[in-house]
């Protein structure tokens, strides 16, 4: 099945501090989505992709959809402490037999540090 | 504002006792989904509604059933829950199938004495 690998696992920053992290695999989607979610809640939508190459900006949060379709990256700018959670990346492709599958890495953990 | 709602959100079940899980929609989206999430871990897919047309995905226990009786709200029937299905348990929903954005509940977190 189709897999993405999302890296780092965690990380852990000072207030103030960029962050980058990413996400790649070897099949072709053709949606992207990023999520954060907070402890003991659902994930949040953050940012949306769907063209390959297309930048997106939601407030301090950056996306790209990588050009070969297969990878993807989220940019946080000038961390807050309420950036601390979990992100996750998404990507949709079409999986067979007419139907599409949501693939979902397997997180980036943020710690913020005051 | 539109939203997918998930009651109750905090669930305690006993072994082999059924529970049922419920999410609805003001979204008016085609598509219905439950995830099964485990700490640390990314959701994990149990089935979709297309409206009405209900998709299992090939490793989803027998266990684990669905009803989506309108386009609004949809349920999660654990026929007899074990310990190993303590989790989190999300509703997402879409407009479509496929390259739509999915919108997700803040989940259900069900323990199981």
């Amino acid at each position: 099945g189709q897999q993405l690998n999302q890296s780092p696992q965690s990380m852990f920053i000072q207030e103030g501090e960029d962050v980058s992290m990413n996400c790649t695999s070897s099949s072709i989607f053709n949606t992207w989505l990023w999520y954060k979610q907070d402890p003991g809640e659902g994930p949040v939508l953050l940012i949306a992709l769907y063209k390959a190459g297309e930048l997106t900006s939601n407030g301090r949060l950056t996306a790209q959809f990588g050009i070969t379709r297969k990878d993807s990256f989220l940019n946080i700018s000038a961390s807050i402490p309420s950036d601390v959670g979990i992100y996750f990346c998404a990507g949709q492709g079409y999986s067979g037999a007419g139907s599409y599958q949501l693939t979902f890495g397997k997180g980036t953990k943020l710690s913020v540090i005051p | 504002d539109a939203m997918v709602i998930q009651n109750p959100r905090y669930q305690v079940t006993q072994f082999g006792k059924p529970v049922t899980l419920s999410c609805s929609q003001t979204l008016n989206h085609n598509v219905m989904y439950w995830y099964q999430q485990k700490s640390s871990q990314a959701p994990k897919l149990l089935f979709h509604y297309y409206d009405k047309d209900f998709n299992n995905e090939a490793d989803t226990p027998d266990n684990f059933q669905s009803r989506r009786p309108n386009t609004s709200f949809c349920f999660l029937d654990i026929r007899s829950p074990g310990l190993g299905d303590a989790a989190m348990y999300l509703c997402a929903t879409s407009r479509d199938v496929g390259l739509d954005e999915q919108y997700f509940g803040p989940g259900t977190r069900l323990t199981v004495t």
